[in-house]
């Protein structure tokens, strides 16, 4: 069963533009949820992570257990933020379920 | 430079043959993990280890074989590649009492199966 949902495989807006990124997942515990972001010709890395309630590049993420939501958002995008984003869920202690990523593509 | 490397970077060869992917970390992590990045960029972990003890194995075929002679490297060996092998091979680490969410990625290795 798919833990972690990313509806968009493709997100396209223009540079300021308010981008949301959606991300829905499943899990019967308490959950982890991490966003990662890998820019053209580089490597994944961590964004941000819910627990850390923090705001890096502009983007924020807020955890919705009433509607199992961790949608990454950013309300002016930038044409640097092009990249493919990977939502992701820890599942208990062991291992990262990752979505499908989505490709935000933000021009000029 | 503190990273997490892996060689070779591409790595292009012909069904049937065994192939070896190394992946290195020297930030001082204890797990480290290997995932396939599909050609739809679905990106599915296949193993990990912690202080070289498999932790995780993901119904992967008995073909991909790891192994982890020390905390510091984890390399991925595949026998009789096949053309559904193609893929990008993501190596990572995490450090102790950070837990399994951060994880520090390789560049990838991408092996393109003929």
């Amino acid at each position: 069963a798919q833990r972690v949902t990313q509806p968009e495989k493709l997100l396209s807006v223009f540079k300021g533009a308010p981008v949301e990124l959606k991300c829905n997942y499943s899990y019967s515990g308490s959950p982890e949820l991490f966003w990662y972001v890998q820019y053209s010709r580089q490597r994944l890395q961590l964004l941000l992570r819910h627990i850390s309630r923090e705001s890096i590049k502009g983007f924020t993420a807020d955890l919705n257990k009433g509607e199992t939501s961790f949608h990454l958002k950013k309300p002016f995008a930038q044409e640097e933020d092009s990249a493919m984003y990977y939502c992701a869920l820890s599942e208990g202690t062991d291992k990262l379920i990752f979505g499908t990523g989505t490709r935000l593509q933000v021009f000029p | 430079d503190t990273a997490v490397s892996q060689t070779p970077k591409y790595l292009v060869t012909q069904m049937g043959n065994d192939k070896s992917i190394k992946c290195e970390q020297n930030l001082g992590h204890d797990t480290m993990y290997w995932y396939k990045q599909d050609s739809k960029k679905f990106l599915k972990i296949m193993f990990s280890y912690n202080n070289k003890e498999l932790i995780i194995n993901e119904t992967v075929p008995n073909r991909f074989s790891p192994k982890s002679p020390d905390k510091a490297h984890l390399n991925l060996h595949i026998n009789s590649l096949e053309l559904g092998d193609s893929a990008v091979y993501f190596c990572a680490s995490s450090p102790p009492a950070s837990g399994v969410g951060t994880q520090y990625f390789g560049p990838g290795t991408r092996l393109l199966v003929l």
